[in-house]
């Protein structure tokens, strides 16, 4: 079975610019979330979507977004982008939504994306 | 590959030997814990968890350990292997929310 899959893998942006990452999760996961990993540091909770409804929402500022469609793929968007932007982005995906115990998440290889 | 982390704790073991790596956490509330293993280049890895009412989970050469009196999380890990070599992240789950808070990582060397 295919495990959590992302697109694209790397991007290079400029300061200012707009970027949309997107995922795929598990076939029957219908909870998506998503995670920044600074380089030297553990991820850091962005948001979290289940059965397309946003569950939760980390402090990251307004210029990031995301929505789930109806297929459970879902897209994060960040607009303005700043160097501090760089960073792994990861998604996840489990079945129920994030806090169940014996149904962990699962990680895509995430996109790793360089602000210039 | 690129690194996962710079500048992580470093735990570097032989192979063969037991790996012990230890975790603080810091909420009360957290309702279960996890520990990920991350190669680099790639993604967190799901490797066990254990709930907040337990002491103690065995899986396959790896066992957790809570001390919720101390607020102490370990991973144990038998016969290590150079398979083995990554960054490995304790994560917390904070009761009633839906997000995991991830500990900074520990990078495991194994050399033969």
């Amino acid at each position: 079975d295919a495990g959590v899959t992302q697109s694209p893998t790397h991007l290079i942006k400029t300061r200012g610019q707009h970027v949309t990452l997107r995922c795929s999760p598990i076939s029957g996961h219908k909870s998506v979330s998503w995670y920044q990993q600074v380089l030297g540091q553990g991820p850091q909770f962005i948001f979290q979507y289940y059965e397309k409804e946003e569950r939760g929402r980390g402090n990251f500022p307004d210029r990031f977004s995301a929505r789930q469609f109806p297929n459970y793929s879902s897209e994060l968007n960040v607009n303005a982008l700043l160097l501090g932007d760089s960073a792994l982005y990861l998604c996840a995906s489990s079945f129920s939504p994030q806090g169940s115990y014996n149904s962990p998440l699962h990680f895509g290889n995430g996109t790793r994306l360089t602000v210039t | 590959g690129e690194s996962v982390g710079l500048h992580l704790p470093t735990l570097s073991v032989q192979e063969g030997d037991n790996s012990i790596i230890n975790c603080a956490y810091s909420n009360s509330a957290s309702d279960y814990f996890i520990w990920y293993k991350q190669e680099s280049g790639k993604g967190p890895q799901f490797i066990i968890d254990i709930r907040s009412n337990m002491d103690k989970r065995q899986g396959q050469r790896v066992t957790v350990l809570l001390n919720k009196t101390v607020k102490h999380l370990s991973l144990q890990i038998a016969a290590t292997q150079p398979g083995d070599s990554a960054v490995y992240f304790c994560a917390e789950n904070i009761r009633n929310t839906d997000k995991l808070i991830f500990g900074t990582g520990t990078r495991l060397q194994v050399f033969p």
